[in-house]
């Protein structure tokens, strides 16, 4: 079946960086535009970044921009988001998105979600 | 940016009746409109799509409308598996999509 599962949350220090995975299966990866979208703790839905299917362009939201990179592995199915530069308001739920089942761009698959928490 | 601004933040409904769910834009998203459903520890699911369309395997008391700014989601007759928080998003205004801050649907 259509799955996203993503990995690589965790604690870092303020500053520090991570990278994030999602592991696409059930549907042609290298077919479709990959997003990022995040959750604060008790807040709503914030677009992160997005990626088109090969790779070509890539998008990011303001809050984001100049620290944070999606990329993917077409080969591999996985796509990433690396974050630098981390600040404590990045602090979040981090799910990978797309649209692959209905013909629309609504994300109509989402990962489980993996949780980064900056803290010192 | 396109700000998409739901109300109430907060519904109280008793099981068997009916929800009315509200998002306005900023400024027209044509029917380029998704609304979508999140339970606590789980991801989103993706409800509408197109304003009005229902996604794959969303049950039928589940209905949107709408087009330009003003958008209405509809749950007609409330099951237990149906409170939970319901967020709207834009994609007209590629590359950025926006979300509304959420509409929880409580049990009255």
């Amino acid at each position: 079946q259509v799955q996203l599962v993503e990995s690589g949350g965790g604690v870092v220090q303020p500053g520090g960086s991570l990278r994030l995975s999602c592991a696409a299966s059930g549907f042609t990866f290298s077919s479709y535009g990959m997003h990022w979208v995040r959750q604060a703790p008790g807040k709503g839905l914030e677009w992160v970044a997005f990626i088109r299917y090969d790779g070509s362009n890539k998008y990011y939201a303001d809050s984001v921009k100049g620290r944070f990179t999606i990329s993917r592995d077409n080969s591999k199915n996985t796509l990433y988001l690396q974050m630098n530069s981390l600040r404590a308001e990045d602090t979040a739920v981090y799910y990978c998105a797309s649209r692959v089942i209905n013909p629309n761009d609504a994300f109509d698959i989402w990962g489980q979600g993996t949780m980064v928490t900056v803290s010192s | 940016e396109i700000v998409m601004t739901q109300s109430p933040a907060t519904l109280s409904v008793s099981p068997g009746e009916r929800a009315t769910l509200s998002c306005r834009a900023s400024q027209s998203v044509s029917s380029n409109l998704a609304w979508y459903q999140q339970k606590p520890g789980q991801a989103p699911r993706l409800l509408i799509y197109g304003a009005s369309t229902r996604a794959t395997g969303i049950p039928a008391r589940f209905s949107g409308s709408g087009s330009g700014t003003e958008f209405t989601l509809t749950i007609s007759s409330l099951q237990s598996e149906d409170f939970a928080v319901y967020y709207c998003q834009q994609y007209n205004n590629w590359p950025r999509w926006t979300f509304g801050q959420g509409t929880k649907v409580e049990i009255k």
